[in-house]
């Protein structure tokens, strides 16, 4: 069971980016994926989440109306579309898999740096 | 939103005990998963449903959980368990996981 996130780089303020997160050795459309961030000197922030069959989805207040998540079950991968991207948006990305509540594995994460 | 709350940092020797602690309103009432992240890493799970551990961890990584309090208490610590280490619960919604704010385990 493994999660390989791609996608990130450096981009303007209010510009997109597409992350992508590749799993392997499970079905995302099974169960729960989310989006946690860590931005510089700071803790984990879950920013968005998809429930397995029901698909539903949430979003942190911080990225709510910006940030899209979705998957392709053809291609067993996790998106997250950010769009008007922000300083504070600057973070590692990482996604992981629910895990009978809790969540593992994890991807080692990409680099999203805002700036102009 | 549900509020965890960690210390930001504990320091022990090697060899002695170091204890995380994670508090939140009524805590116990729910169930504590624990994160080992190393910087350059991807975290990993050492601590789930309070107390279990998945294959691979070490016994000397053990957690409880009880009223306000969840604590996660390593042992025998060794220099390669300097790392941050966080707590994470389900909000009362049930919608989304909380994270503690971390807590940065130094070994001496």
């Amino acid at each position: 069971v493994q999660l390989l996130e791609s996608g990130g780089g450096l981009v303007e303020p209010g510009r997109s980016l597409r992350l992508s997160c590749a799993a392997s050795g499970f079905t995302i459309s099974s169960f729960a994926m989310i989006w946690v961030r860590q931005a510089p000197g700071k803790g984990l922030e879950c920013v968005s989440g998809i429930s397995g069959s029901a698909g539903r989805t949430y979003y942190a207040d911080s990225v709510k109306g910006r940030f899209s998540i979705s998957r392709d079950n053809s291609k067993n991968t996790l998106y997250l579309q950010m769009n008007g991207l922000r300083a504070e948006d600057s973070a590692v990305y990482h996604c992981a898999k629910d895990w009978y509540g809790a969540f593992d594995p994890w991807g080692q994460g990409t680099l999203v740096t805002v700036s102009s | 939103s549900y509020v965890l709350t960690q210390p930001p940092s504990v320091s022990v020797a090697p060899g002695q005990t170091a204890r995380v602690t994670c508090v939140g309103n009524n805590i116990g009432s729910k169930s504590v998963n624990w994160y080992q992240l190393r910087p350059g890493q991807a975290p990993v799970l050492i601590v789930y449903v309070d107390s279990d551990r998945p294959s691979g961890i070490p016994e000397r990584f053990a957690g409880s959980n009880s009223g306000n309090t969840a604590t996660l208490t390593v042992t025998r610590v060794e220099a390669g368990d300097e790392a941050d280490y966080y707590c994470q619960v389900w909000d009362s919604s049930g919608d989304h996981p909380v994270f503690g704010g971390g807590t940065k385990l130094t070994v001496l």
